[in-house]
């Protein structure tokens, strides 16, 4: 039973770039959700997807977009990347039965240089 | 919306010995509390979690315990082992905020052999 897989693992853009991450879910899941986790912190939420539509949102610009497909993968496009936006990026699904649990990939690496 | 804090942010103890992490959490609404271990380059992984409906939960070596009025939950890790060291974050979820969780800020755990 595959994971949460991710990719790419590592990217370095330039200041200004734009960029996509992807995320696969969990086999049976049907909601991905983004978070953030800067260098020592705990993971701040970006934003949910649920039957391809956006459902929640955290604290964070519009620069930072997303998208799931109908087989529930998710992208996650950062416009406008500026230094503040290094760090790990993680994607995590659940399903509709128990979307509280919450299962995590392992994330992609950003740099933006 | 919801905050948590989590003590200590470092902690080392001596393999064989038990180690507890502190959270507190703001909104008395919050009624799941999920603990995830973090190992050097991976994403978060769920190791156990509480409904706001039970003050404790346990599963063989990890126990986590909840106290309402208090708004404080807790990680019990008994005869560690040096595969316990990872980082730890605790998490909290509003009822009305689909499953966004916010995190604490982590401890990292150091079982010395």
């Amino acid at each position: 039973d595959a994971g949460v897989t991710q990719s790419p693992t590592h990217l370095i853009k330039t200041r200004g770039q734009q960029v996509t991450l992807r995320c696969s879910p969990k086999s049976g899941h049907d909601t991905v959700s983004w978070y953030q986790q800067a260098l020592g912190q705990g993971p701040q939420f970006i934003f949910q997807y649920y039957e391809e539509e956006e459902r929640q949102r955290g604290n964070f610009p519009d620069r930072f977009s997303g998208h799931q497909f109908p087989n529930y993968s998710s992208e996650l496009n950062v416009n406008a990347l500026l230094l503040g936006d290094s760090a790990l990026y993680l994607c995590a699904s659940s399903s509709g039965q128990r979307h509280y649990e919450q299962y995590f990939g392992p994330g992609t690496r950003l740099t933006v240089t | 919306g919801e905050n948590v804090e989590q003590h200590p942010s470092t902690l080392s103890v001596q393999e064989g010995d038990s180690a507890v992490i502190k959270c507190t959490y703001s909104d008395s609404a919050s009624n799941y509390f999920p603990w995830y271990k973090q190992e050097l380059g991976k994403g978060p992984q769920l190791i156990i979690d509480i409904r706001s409906n039970v003050g404790e939960k346990k599963d063989q070596r990890i126990a986590v315990t909840l106290n309402k009025t208090a708004k404080h939950f807790s990680l019990h890790i008994t005869e560690t082992q040096p595969e316990d060291s990872a980082v730890y974050f605790c998490a909290a979820t509003l009822p009305n905020a689909g499953n966004m969780l916010t995190f604490g800020g982590g401890t990292r755990l150091m079982v010395k052999p």
